[in-house]
């Protein structure tokens, strides 16, 4: 089944305790991205990548990291969380559009994190 | 700077309404995406609009696209209950897609009461 699937769906931490989010997904797309979601502000781009070892930064890219070593897998690394990254993350991915294809994007089922 | 503007951003029609959601774009783009949240969810892709005139429909839903007025429309026939979500109009942030992101609107809360 074509899907992109995040780990974990529920998270409470502390504020500073590291934490990664995977993201992975078996289409073999180009394109993947993270966005976090908070009431009233809509859907806010963190950070974005076009292909393996390229990435940058989307709107709100303070206090995370990601890397894509590997064209399935989108990391996203809170080196030192804080209270204010308290919100719900998507992962999506999409093909870069070509001749044949055009750039839907497909979202993973989301991550809660909580920052205590 | 591309921006997505939907409007209204809370729906609460009855049910067997017909009723219009609206999404305004400000920059030229040939495509327009709509998605569907229901709560706690996940974002599930609708309709993708690949041209100008382009139409689809869905059961209740019907989306369109004029890409000269730079407006979609998601057309909302005799609602009913299980249309309740939250409703997403997203932009490629450039024309023809290629760089990959979309712009996102704020999302159009539906409430369809009985």
């Amino acid at each position: 089944e074509a899907q992109v699937t995040q780990n974990p769906r529920y998270l409470i931490t502390v504020t500073g305790k590291k934490l990664t989010v995977t993201c992975s997904q078996n289409m073999n797309h180009e394109y993947m991205s993270w966005y976090r979601q908070d009431p009233g502000l809509g859907l806010r781009q963190i950070y974005y990548s076009m292909n393996v070892e390229v990435t940058d930064k989307g709107d709100v890219p303070e206090g995370y990291k990601v890397s894509r070593k590997e064209k399935r897998n989108f990391p996203l690394i809170l080196e030192s969380p804080s209270p204010n990254q308290t919100s719900l993350y998507f992962c999506a991915s999409s093909p870069i559009p070509g001749s044949s294809s055009y750039n839907e994007q497909f979202f993973g089922p989301g991550t809660r994190l909580t920052v205590l | 700077e591309l921006k997505v503007e939907q409007n209204p951003l809370f729906l609460s029609m009855q049910e067997g309404k017909n009723y219009t959601i609206y999404c305004n774009y400000s920059t030229t783009s040939d495509r327009l995406y709509w998605y569907r949240q229901d709560p706690g969810k996940s974002l599930e892709s609708l309709f993708v609009l690949l041209s100008n005139g382009a139409v689809k429909q869905e059961g209740r839903l019907m989306a369109s696209l004029d890409t000269k007025a730079r407006l979609s429309t998601l057309h909302i026939t005799a609602a009913v209950h299980d249309l309740s979500a939250t409703y997403f109009c997203a932009a490629p942030l450039n024309y023809g897609g290629s760089q990959g992101n979309l712009i996102f609107g704020k999302g159009t809360k539906l409430s369809v009461k009985p």
